[in-house]
């Protein structure tokens, strides 16, 4: 069965400092990973998704994720956060083997003292 | 172009009573997925339905719960007798058709058993 791990249940990041938020995931196939945005009482926001090909993917309001086999990870990365990325962050593993549901992390949530 | 759309936003009921969500999914889409999210918790899937169809329910509790789709109409997750412990957001997400594994998520519906 496939699972997501993300270890981090709290960030506390700086205005203007870099971010970099873990997620591994277990597939049993080739996988198709997304990360998700969570704003207070709001739905989830598609930031990025990685089905094949470049292994570095580019995202919405600047984020982007890198893709390793070898390591069954899928870090969101963000060079310079503002205050408005203050919000949960979740790691999401589907495809084909899964049919078509998504199996989510427990979510990162990210503070950003300014 | 109307993204995902849910209601209520907010729902209280008594135990015992019975709680009916609706979602709309995005024009265009005619798959439905439901998840729910406890507190503090990821989202854990639910159910998958096309037009008329149940695809996949193994995420859905044995008893209370159900889910319907029509051909007409938002797709409706219904739970009989509710407990305290089904408190919780749900949210519902749609694709444009199988193969595709990218979801858009409505706002979701909190729904608080008191």
């Amino acid at each position: 069965a496939q699972s997501v791990t993300q270890p981090d249940i709290h960030i506390t990041v700086s205005e203007g400092a870099s971010l970099e938020l873990r997620c591994n995931y277990s597939y049993g196939a080739t996988p198709y990973l997304f990360w998700y945005v969570q704003s207070p009482g709001q739905g989830l926001q598609l930031l990025l998704k990685y089905f094949s090909g470049d292994t570095l993917v580019q995202g919405i309001k600047g984020f982007e994720a890198e893709f390793k086999r070898s390591q069954s990870s899928f870090n969101l990365r963000k060079p310079s956060v503002h205050w408005s990325d203050a919000a949960e962050y979740f790691c999401a593993v589907g495809g084909k083997a899964a049919g078509n549901k998504l199996t989510f992390g427990g979510g990162t949530r990210v503070l950003v003292k300014p | 172009n109307a993204g995902v759309m849910q209601n209520p936003r907010h729902l209280v009921r008594r135990r015992g009573q019975e709680a009916r969500l609706r979602c709309s999914p995005m024009k265009g889409h005619s798959h439905v997925y439901w998840y729910r999210q406890l507190p503090e918790e990821g989202l854990k899937f639910m159910v998958y339905l096309q037009k008329e169809n149940i695809i996949d329910e193994s995420g859905m509790p044995k008893e209370r719960f159900s889910a319907e789709f029509p051909k007409e109409g938002p797709s409706i997750l219904r739970i009989q007798q509710v407990v305290r412990g089904d408190s919780a957001a749900y949210f519902c997400a749609s694709s444009s058709a199988q193969g595709t594994y990218e979801q858009y998520f409505g706002p979701g519906t909190r729904l608080t058993v008191t």
